[in-house]
């Protein structure tokens, strides 16, 4: 069974940093691209990041350019976002994605989230 | 970057009702787009991707057609446990953008 488990968030200042984590189980994850989603209280889907199979290509949304890095470690099965300068905008829901193969940038698995606060 | 806009926002209809959600990109987009079902607390679930391709164990009554800028979903028989925001997703080329979302209720 496909499991996405996020953790890392919790209150934090503005300006301050976070790093979230994504373990996954249940399939092969250095053969899938990865990504994070969040999304605010009562609001939509925002995507944030991506990152290839292998770790090589990354990809970030602007709202989070220069601020964020998104990471993987195959041989822990994890996924990483790094938050610097963290801002009260960033405060969401962050989840973790599965993109379902091939050229599909598309999520088939979800993790639970994790929430990030930012607020002095 | 191409802009995803979802109408309505919200629609409420009766049980056995057909219901249609549309999605139009900002430019075009061939058949990248898939859509999402958001039950309250819950995570998304992938129901439709490459605009018409259903996913595994999501029921036949829902469908998904377009390409280019103008995208569908339609639910052909709503059902109770269909109450949920349905979101649309661009994927030919980051950022891997959402639409704004549509929440679906029962009259």
């Amino acid at each position: 069974e496909v499991q996405l488990m996020e953790s890392g968030g919790g209150l934090v200042q503005p300006g301050g940093s976070l790093r979230l984590s994504c373990a996954a189980s249940g399939f092969t994850f250095s053969n899938y691209d990865m990504s994070w989603v969040r999304q605010a209280p009562g609001k939509g889907l925002e995507w944030v990041s991506v990152i290839s199979a292998s770790g090589y290509t990354k990809d970030y949304a602007d709202s989070v350019k220069g601020r964020f890095t998104i990471s993987r470690d195959n041989s822990k099965n994890t996924l990483y976002l790094q938050m610097n300068s963290l801002r009260a905008e960033d405060s969401a829901v962050y989840y973790c994605g599965r993109h379902i193969g091939g050229s599909y940038r598309v999520f088939d698995y979800w993790g639970q989230g994790t929430l990030v606060t930012v607020s002095s | 970057d191409i802009q995803m806009t979802q109408s309505p926002s919200s629609l409420s209809a009766s049980v056995g009702d057909r219901v249609t959600i549309t999605c139009r990109a900002s430019r075009g987009i061939s058949n990248s787009l898939a859509w999402y079902q958001q039950k309250p607390g819950a995570v998304p679930k992938l129901l439709i991707y490459a605009a018409s391709t259903l996913q595994s164990g999501v029921p036949s009554r829902f469908s998904g057609s377009g390409s280019g800028t103008d995208f569908t979903l339609t639910i052909s028989s709503l059902q109770p446990e269909d109450v949920a925001i349905y979101y649309c997703q661009k994927y030919d080329s980051v950022p891997l953008t959402f639409g704004q979302g549509t929440m679906v209720e029962i009259k």
